[in-house]
């Protein structure tokens, strides 16, 4: 398997521009994460979706954040309008059925910079 | 609601022992720990599971004591290839963090 897939690698744009982070879950994985890592807030966990149904938001930092999950293969972050403080690597990550608890595959990262 | 991890930072010598510590101020149903690894996204270590179990993978092992909340990995006989920040996650319900991190670095 080729492991969770995550596009792009690295994103640099200008405040006030929009940010669309893709991933493509492991074939099979029901359930889907993602998180944004920074050296001050560590790793937080913005929004996971179970069969494409968002469960929790809860992490998501305010109304510029949105996530969609269309289908099982498929899901983006978006950023609209982006700040300089969303500058973080952003991760995808996936889990087979059972949930939160079990065992999650990440994503190699999206590295974004907001100018 | 994130789980605390002691120490911060670990400086080993090739050989030496370590234990890295989670502590929640919440009831858990069940704790992983990754480690991840300079520019490189977190990698699944193992999960352990509510009921006190403790669990081993070659040199690294883990145990989770849920009436204290905590839960500890041990390394032994440290390698090189172990430096890396070492996360634990905590499940609570439906809720789901990840922990302070701590960084291990083994020395030749």
């Amino acid at each position: 398997d080729a492991g969770v897939i995550q596009s792009p690698r690295h994103e640099v744009t200008e405040m006030g521009q929009e940010v669309t982070l893709r991933c493509k879950p492991i074939s099979g994985h029901d359930y889907l994460f993602w998180y944004r890592q920074t050296m001050m807030r560590g790793l937080e966990l913005l929004i996971y979706f179970n069969n494409n149904v968002p469960i929790d938001d809860s992490g998501m930092p305010e109304d510029r954040f949105s996530a969609k999950m269309p289908n099982a293969s498929f899901s983006t972050l978006k950023i609209q309008p982006s700040e300089p403080r969303d500058s973080a690597v952003y991760f995808c990550a996936s889990s087979p059925i059972g949930g939160p608890g079990e065992t999650q595959y990440f994503g190699p990262g999206t590295r974004l910079l907001v100018l | 609601q994130q789980p605390v991890q002691s120490p911060q930072a670990v400086i080993l010598r090739e050989g030496e022992d370590a234990v890295i510590n989670c502590s929640s101020s919440k009831a858990l149903y069940s704790v992983h720990w990754y480690r991840q690894k300079h520019g490189e996204a977190p990698v699944f270590l193992m999960i352990l599971l509510k009921g006190g179990e403790q669990k081993g993978h070659e040199k690294i092992s883990a145990s989770f004591n849920e009436k204290k909340q905590q839960s500890s990995l041990y390394l032994t006989a440290s390698q090189l290839s172990y430096s890396g920040t070492y996360f634990c996650g905590t499940r609570t319900g439906n809720q789901f963090y990840f922990g302070t991190g701590t960084s291990l670095t083994v020395i030749p």
